[in-house]
């Protein structure tokens, strides 16, 4: 299968600890998204790429959250001291940047994080 | 600003009627919309998107959705229901016009479908 993966699937931590979650994206992709989704919402937005470079973040993502994608390829989030309200399903998506033609390229979903922050 | 509203939290259906999932939206261009599906603890799945010409839009699994820009409403339909169908749904606009590629999504829908 070669869509979008996530790791770990569920991480439960203490109050306090850092946490970091890895995305795959596909791999023909050059733009890698961030969300955050709670319970009875839709996801929000917190951070994107295109190849190594973050053009957008979100004002949810505050200082102790920080997100890598070092060559291009996966990206890794860190939430450092984790604080309950933390607590959500972490979602990463890839997307291909149309040059041409048809635009508004379309995000395709990893399975998801879940953290729970104790 | 773009935003976008599911007016109903659940939507209930027997199998085999026809189905519709509201959304409506607000940009203030011309409006990327897109349908997905989320089972439980599952990532979102993308159904469909409208970008530009025909106002239905046909996606996968039998579902189509509607853009009628008088009305700013793109609503997702199904002639006939599946239980396998019950699943959270989720729209998303982004505004053409914009400088970020970051849809908005609404708060989703929860579809169950009754034997």
């Amino acid at each position: 299968d070669t869509g979008v993966s996530q790791d770990p699937r569920h991480k439960i931590t203490k109050r306090g600890q850092n946490v970091t979650f890895r995305c795959d994206p596909i791999s023909e992709h050059n733009r890698l998204y961030w969300y955050r989704q709670t319970l009875g919402q839709g996801p929000e937005f917190l951070t994107y790429f295109q190849n190594e470079a973050q053009l957008e973040k979100s004002r949810l993502l505050s200082d102790r959250f920080s997100a890598e994608r070092p060559k291009g390829s996966f990206s890794t989030l860190e939430i450092q001291r984790t604080e309950q309200g933390d607590s959500a399903m972490y979602l990463c998506a890839s997307s291909f940047r149309e040059t041409s033609g048809i635009k508004g390229d379309t995000q395709y979903f990893g399975p998801g994080t879940r953290l729970t922050v104790l | 600003a773009q935003s976008v509203a599911q007016p109903e939290d659940q939507v209930n259906v027997a199998e085999g009627n026809p189905l519709t999932v509201k959304c409506t939206y607000s940009v203030s261009g011309n409006p990327y919309l897109f349908w997905y599906v989320q089972y439980p603890n599952r990532g979102l799945q993308f159904l469909l998107k409208y970008i530009t010409g025909d106002n239905l839009v046909k996606g996968s699994y039998g579902f189509e959705a509607e853009f009628n820009k008088s009305q700013t409403s793109f609503h997702l339909k199904k002639p006939s229901a599946l239980v396998s169908d019950s699943a959270l749904y989720f729209c998303a606009v982004r505004d053409s016009s914009g400088g970020s590629y970051i849809p908005t999504f609404g708060r989703g829908t929860s579809l169950i479908v009754h034997p």
